[in-house]
């Protein structure tokens, strides 16, 4: 069975530190894969999304970049945070043309810049 | 483009009474919709999902949804809210450039005892 594995569950993190966050899917090959983020009583906002290895694509500008160095790895960088960095990142993974398994999310990181 | 409204921010319940969160969606074409649950801290889970045939349709823990194409709307109904139903929803549409979900901004449900 597939299984999704998102760390650290939490992060403290001064303003100007690095971030790296790490997703990855267990038990499928070339799945489309998704950065949110939520943000206390915002809903959640898609990040970034990749269809495959080293494809990335960036919905909105901001100080975070992905990168898909695997097919199942997912990581979310800033090489240096802001206060606004901070929220709940969830990860999540869906079947290419298989809609119909919908997506399945990570448990999330809890982030907090200070 | 494709969005999601949710109007509620939060309701509140009794343990035992009937439930309704609503959802409107903006698509073109026929949607594909989803409701999903999240618990405090944790991740999303789906509980059920509209693609067609149907437009009632059944999900986990005994939720269930109805699309109604002229109300462009999705709504979420349980009959009798159990206390450990209390958590964020959340509406979703599928956009098929990208395959990407989007979300409406989430209801909050509190169940009181």
């Amino acid at each position: 069975s597939q299984t999704i594995h998102q760390w650290p569950a939490t992060l403290v993190q001064p303003v100007g530190s690095p971030l790296s966050l790490e997703c990855t899917v267990e038990g499928t090959s070339n799945p489309n894969l998704y950065w949110y983020r939520q943000a206390a009583g915002r809903g959640l906002q898609l990040l970034f999304y990749s269809v495959g290895i080293g494809q990335i694509s960036s919905e909105v500008p901001q100080n975070l970049s992905a990168s898909r160095p695997q097919d199942r790895q997912f990581i979310l960088s800033s090489k240096k945070l802001l206060l606004s960095d901070s929220g709940f990142y969830l990860c999540a993974w869906s079947l290419q043309g298989l809609l119909g398994y919908g997506y399945t999310f990570g448990s999330g990181t809890r982030l907090t810049v200070v | 483009a494709q969005s999601v409204t949710q109007p509620d921010i939060h309701i509140t319940v009794s343990e035992g009474a009937s439930l309704e969160l609503r959802c409107n969606y903006s698509y073109g074409a026929t949607p594909y919709l989803f409701w999903y649950v999240q618990s405090p801290g944790q991740g999303l889970q789906l509980l059920l999902k509209y693609f067609s045939g149907d437009t009632l349709v059944q999900g986990i823990k005994g939720f269930e949804a109805e699309f109604k194409r002229s109300q462009s709307s999705f709504n979420l109904r349980k009959p009798s809210v159990h206390w450990s139903d209390a958590a964020e929803y959340f509406c979703a549409v599928y956009m098929e450039y990208g395959n990407k979900l989007v979300f409406g901004a989430g209801t909050i449900l509190r169940v009181k005892s």
